[in-house]
């Protein structure tokens, strides 16, 4: 069955970086767009970025735009999110999730998430 | 910037419809998801494209739009149900969500 699952998250200092992992299975991965959003806790979801099923292309959230970086290695069925200068507004759950018919935008599997704390 | 304006809370009795709508101008001419999320979990797919649902959604779920208004209809509203819907649409390279509607069955 499909799954993804999410890791990296922890407790980071603001102003530095922290990489987190998506393992997928169950699917080609290679043939699916992928994308990260986040849940800061208490609020509603937000989306982060979307990388293409090649890694040809990549959107990513004005928040965010800058400072992360969405990547994926097709070989390992792997997608990766690179946060550098985390601020205190990045605390939050991170969910990966895979598009429903490759390059819809739409979100028909989710992982459990990996929460990172931003904070001194 | 594109905001997709959700009320906050809908009530609903058991047994009855609950409809949860989601505006902005025009939405009706793009492709339109809704998630339920229960507390702890991650968000779960009930209707895309306005109103087709994923394989194990229950035909209680349906979606409709019009012009400036989409809206999320649950009928025969259950226990299992109570949770916060959020309405997803892709806008000028970007994903844009609901703020999220908490549904309250009582």
């Amino acid at each position: 069955q499909v799954q993804v699952v999410e890791s990296g998250g922890g407790v980071v200092q603001p102003g530095r970086s922290l990489r987190l992992s998506c393992a997928a299975s169950g699917f080609s991965f290679s043939s699916y767009g992928m994308h990260w959003v986040r849940q800061a806790p208490g609020k509603g979801l937000e989306w982060v970025a979307v990388i293409s099923y090649d890694g040809s292309n990549e959107y990513y959230a004005e928040s965010v735009k800058g400072r992360f970086s969405i990547s994926r290695d097709n070989s390992k069925n792997t997608l990766y999110l690179q946060m550098n200068s985390l601020r205190a507004d990045d605390t939050a759950v991170y969910y990966c999730a895979k598009d429903r018919t490759g390059a819809r935008n739409q979100f028909d599997y989710w992982g459990q998430g990996t929460l990172v704390t931003v904070s001194s | 910037s594109y905001v997709l304006t959700q009320p906050p809370s809908v009530s609903v009795a058991p047994g009855q419809t609950a409809r949860i709508t989601c505006a902005e101008n025009n939405i009706g001419s793009k492709s339109v998801q809704w998630y339920q999320q229960k507390p702890g979990q991650a968000p779960v797919l009930v209707v895309y494209d306005h109103n087709d649902r994923p394989s194990g959604i229950p035909e209680r779920f349906s979606g409709s739009d019009s012009g400036n208004t989409a809206t999320l209809t649950i009928s025969r509203a259950e226990a299992g149900d109570e949770a916060d819907y959020y309405c997803q649409v892709w806008h000028s390279s970007s994903v844009v969500f609901g703020g999220g509607t908490k549904l309250t069955v009582l």
